[in-house]
């Protein structure tokens, strides 16, 4: 069974320019998040859907980040414009159904904005 | 909200030595609570979990961690360390239910070093 897949694994952008990371989950898992990992720190979920439907996006920073999953399949995290402060890695991850324990992540988009 | 504390950013063991990563969560109720292991430049993967009553959890690749309501732990152990283990490793935590529910929290992390 194939993992979740994430594209680019690493990115390197200017600051104010736009970005997007790519993420395909597990096939047939409804559940897809998006987290985000400072060096040294833990990662915190940035945006969660349910299928189609963000059930949980209180933590994504919606002046410069939006989302879609369109089809409730892949997904797209797009920051437009990029700051310096967005360098880390962004994480997808997937869970078979709804309140699900098991999260299956992706290898992450390590983005550096100079 | 659910929050979690892993001390010691660092731990050294030599090869073959016991390996304890500590983490404590706060809660009013007991939470479910997951560890998870980062190898470099890859994703998360989970080592264990625990949510049921039972207290002592076996998971992948020799690890386990109990669980200690008087003391609101759930610690990491592993009783001989091998070179493959070096990794950073994550304590989450999670709701049993409300709005919150599936969602996890992580601690800061707890890089482990294993030397010959």
């Amino acid at each position: 069974e194939a993992g979740v897949v994430q594209s680019p694994r690493y990115k390197i952008i200017e600051k104010k320019q736009p970005v997007a990371f790519w993420c395909n989950p597990i096939s047939g898992h409804n559940t897809l998040y998006w987290y985000l990992q400072n060096l040294g720190q833990g990662p915190e979920l940035l945006i969660r859907y349910e299928n189609e439907e963000a059930v949980d996006d209180s933590q994504l920073p919606k002046d410069r980040f939006s989302a879609e999953r369109l089809k409730g399949v892949d997904s797209t995290l797009k920051i437009q414009p990029a700051e310096l402060g967005d360098s880390a890695v962004y994480l997808c991850a997937s869970s078979p159904r709804q309140g699900s324990y098991e999260q299956y992540f992706g290898p992450g988009t390590r983005l550096t904005v100079t | 909200a659910q929050s979690v504390t892993q001390l010691g950013s660092h731990v050294s063991v030599s090869e073959g030595a016991l390996v304890l990563l500590r983490c404590n969560y706060s809660s009013s109720v007991p939470p479910y609570l997951f560890w998870y292991v980062q190898y470099p430049n890859q994703g998360l993967q989970l080592l264990l979990k625990y949510t049921s009553a039972a207290t002592l959890v076996k998971g992948i690749n020799g690890f386990e961690a109990e669980f200690k309501k008087s003391e609101t732990s759930f610690h990491l152990t592993k009783p001989s360390a091998h070179m493959s283990d070096a990794a950073e490793y994550f304590c989450a935590v999670s709701d049993r239910g409300g709005t919150s529910y599936g969602k996890l929290t992580f601690g800061q992390g707890t890089i482990l070093t294993v030397h010959p």
